[in-house]
């Protein structure tokens, strides 16, 4: 089946510490997305990338990083630099810019 | 800024009273205005893009309609398992997605 999975679903770490989201898609999609989701807030766009081995920040990158390699992977790096990191993170991917389709989420808790 | 309002924030629904949930957006541009659902702890699902005013799409319960303002999603005669938190998106000339709140519907048996 294609589609894209996040791991892990639940991460906890202590604050200090950086911590990586993984997504992968198999869908042959060239733009991937990597958004955060708070209750009560839209979808907030953190870094996007369109095409491998390039990317651009989001309206909320500060505290983030990422890294586009490979196709069919566009991991998420948490910095402990990010000042409120507990959060939902939702990655996403799309091909030629249309629909995006969502990944389950990888729920972080910074304690 | 490109910008996208949900109203109302939640919606209690009898099973069978049919409602309409809206989106306004300012959005730069407009390439798509998009529809998803999602349900708690999950990734929004995609259910519709509409790209020009007047365009109209259909999906069992769910119409989604398109003004040059304003975007509805009708639910006609709704069911439990329509209970979700619905958002639109409005994509622009930057490839990026504007998301709405969201409009969270309860359908009660």
């Amino acid at each position: 089946d294609g589609g894209i999975t996040q791991s892990p679903k639940y991460l906890f770490r202590k604050e200090g510490q950086n911590v990586t989201l993984s997504c992968e898609q198999n869908l042959n999609h060239d733009a991937m997305y990597w958004y955060r989701q708070d209750p009560g807030q839209g979808l907030r766009l953190i870094y996007y990338s369109q095409i491998v081995n390039d990317f651009q920040k989001g309206d909320i990158a500060e505290g983030y990083s990422v890294s586009r390699e490979k196709k069919e992977s566009f991991p998420l790096t948490v910095t402990s630099a990010q000042k409120n990191p507990t959060a939902f993170y939702l990655c996403a991917s799309s091909i030629d810019n249309d629909e995006q389709y969502f990944g389950p989420g990888t729920r972080l808790t910074v304690t | 800024e490109d910008q996208v309002t949900q109203s109302p924030e939640a919606l209690r629904l009898q099973e069978g009273e049919s409602s309409s949930l809206n989106c306004s957006y300012t959005v730069s541009g407009l390439r798509g205005l998009f529809w998803y659902r999602q349900d708690p702890g999950k990734g929004p699902e995609f259910l519709f893009t509409l790209y020009s005013a007047g365009e109209e799409k259909e999906k069992e319960r769910l119409k989604a309609t398109l003004t040059k303002k304003e975007s509805f999603l009708h639910i006609t005669a709704p069911k439990p398992e329509d209970s979700a938190t619905y958002l639109c998106a409005g994509g622009g000339n930057d490839y990026k997605l504007s998301f709405g709140a969201g409009t969270t519907v309860t359908v009660r048996a």
